[in-house]
């Protein structure tokens, strides 16, 4: 089955520190959704990404989509405590049916120290 | 104010009970979604139902059933049988169009079981 892997699982930052984390499909995908879980919350909806090396900017947010549509990124510039959770990609598969169906990622954990 | 509530936040049980773990959204969405999150593990889909009276298994559907009698609500038995049951639950819903479906979650219920 779909398989979906991010990297790192956790990572901790200064306060001001950029920060990345990678999300890798075993399988093409059709689009591509980010999710920002808080501390003992639950997962919140950042993004969706449908095109090929499609790029998005949400303030200090970046996400992109890769052009083989089996990877993306979130790249957050100047990290603030705010930013503290796990982010969470999110993805359907191209020839899955049932377009509602999303295979979520393993997540990766960003402490951001002051 | 539209929004999907689990109840309830916390449950303890004794090994060998079923339990039932409610889920009601008033977002007037079709499909509803069963998440088991693991420390350190991404979300894993139990179960999903895109209509009333149909729901599909994800990828650990064991030891677990569920029933889609009503759009607003879809309630989780976790059976004896489901070997691992201690987790945080998650219940999700969305809208079923090809362009858009981001899930939106409820807070969640913690499972422990003794």
């Amino acid at each position: 089955g779909q398989q979906v892997m991010q990297i790192p699982q956790y990572q901790h930052v200064q306060e001001g520190e950029d920060f990345t984390t990678y999300c890798n499909s075993s399988t093409t995908l059709s689009n591509i959704q980010w999710y920002k879980q808080r501390p003992g919350g639950h997962p919140v909806f950042l993004i969706q990404l449908v095109k090929s090396g499609e790029v998005k900017k949400q303030k200090r947010l970046t996400f992109q989509f890769g052009e083989a549509k089996k990877n993306s990124s979130l790249h957050i510039t100047a990290t603030q405590t705010t930013d503290v959770g796990t982010y969470f990609c999110a993805g359907r598969g191209i020839l899955t049916g049932g377009g509602y169906k999303l295979t979520f990622g393993t997540g990766t954990q960003l402490k951001v120290e002051l | 104010d539209g929004g999907i509530t689990q109840s309830p936040k916390y449950l303890f049980r004794k090994e060998g009970q079923n339990v039932t773990l409610s889920c009601e959204q008033n977002l007037n969405h079709d499909a509803m979604y069963w998440y088991r999150q693991d420390p350190g593990q991404g979300l894993r889909l139990i179960y999903y139902s895109q209509i009333v009276n149909d729901f599909q298994k994800g990828d650990i559907a064991e030891g677990y059933s569920v029933s889609r009698e009503k759009k607003e609500s879809f309630p989780l038995t976790v059976t004896s049988a489901q070997k691992n049951p201690t987790a945080f639950y998650l219940c999700a819903s969305s809208i079923v169009q090809a362009s858009s479906y981001e899930q939106y979650f409820g807070p969640g219920t913690r499972l422990t079981v003794t």
